[in-house]
């Protein structure tokens, strides 16, 4: 069955440090993709980034990356210098088919990220 | 552009009474989706659907109701509200129904209590 865990509920970290945010997730399927969303207090869902699960180099996107161990069934993201503004709710998500001929996204229960200036 | 629309923002119900959440899109995404978010839960899935006329459940389904008539509208009825269903909802959407990469695009939230 598909499954998201973030073991990390809440974390701090100072301004212009990098940080690590983890993701396990347990699927059967051999396609899948693997997504992370920031979730600011203002309510919104914001994506930031995405890895499938053939693609042979982690993803990146300006300051996010995403380190993809697909033996391991982890998929952290990975925030350098990190900035005030990316204090917010980071959730893990992931996209397979589950046997099905349609994919659906489930989430991981989330981490709080706060950054001390 | 006006991507996914929730309404309401807010709202509050009382034991027994019954509502519906609404979600249209207006970029003829195949797929929709309902979430609940709770504190420490993250979002889970109550209800998908991959076209109109085509839903199915999710992880947390019970006491729940969808349909899909048109591409566009994807409404979440409660038909006897509980205080358990007090959470913030989440309608989303995505192009595809099949592709790995489809991210979804969110609607702003709903806060519902139930009293």
């Amino acid at each position: 069955a598909q499954k998201i865990t973030q073991t990390q509920p809440g974390m701090f970290v100072q301004e212009k440090e990098a940080v690590t945010l983890d993701c396990t997730y347990d699927t059967s399927d051999q396609s899948y993709g693997l997504f992370w969303y920031k979730q600011p207090s203002s309510g919104e869902m914001i994506f930031l980034i995405y890895q499938g699960s053939y693609d042979e180099q982690n993803a990146t996107e300006g300051r996010y990356s995403l380190n993809f161990q697909k033996a391991r069934k982890s998929a952290n993201l990975v925030i350098s210098a990190s900035q005030l503004g990316d204090s917010a709710m980071y959730f893990c998500a992931m996209r397979d088919r589950e046997g099905s001929s349609a994919s659906k996204i489930i989430f991981g229960s989330g981490t709080r990220l706060s950054i001390r200036p | 552009n006006a991507g996914v629309t929730q309404t309401p923002k807010f709202q509050v119900l009382k034991t027994g009474q019954s509502m519906t959440l609404q979600c249209a899109q207006d970029m003829n995404h195949e797929y929709m989706s309902w979430y609940r978010q709770d504190p420490g839960m993250g979002l889970r899935l109550i209800h998908y659907s991959v076209g109109a006329g085509i839903t199915d459940q999710g992880e947390v389904p019970n006491g729940y109701n969808v349909s899909r008539s048109t591409t566009e509208d994807f409404p979440l009825r409660l038909l006897s509200a509980a205080p358990s269903q007090t959470s913030v909802y989440f309608c989303a959407s995505s192009y595809s129904r099949t592709g790995f990469n489809e991210k979804l695009f969110f609607g702003s939230g709903t806060q519902l209590s139930v009293l």
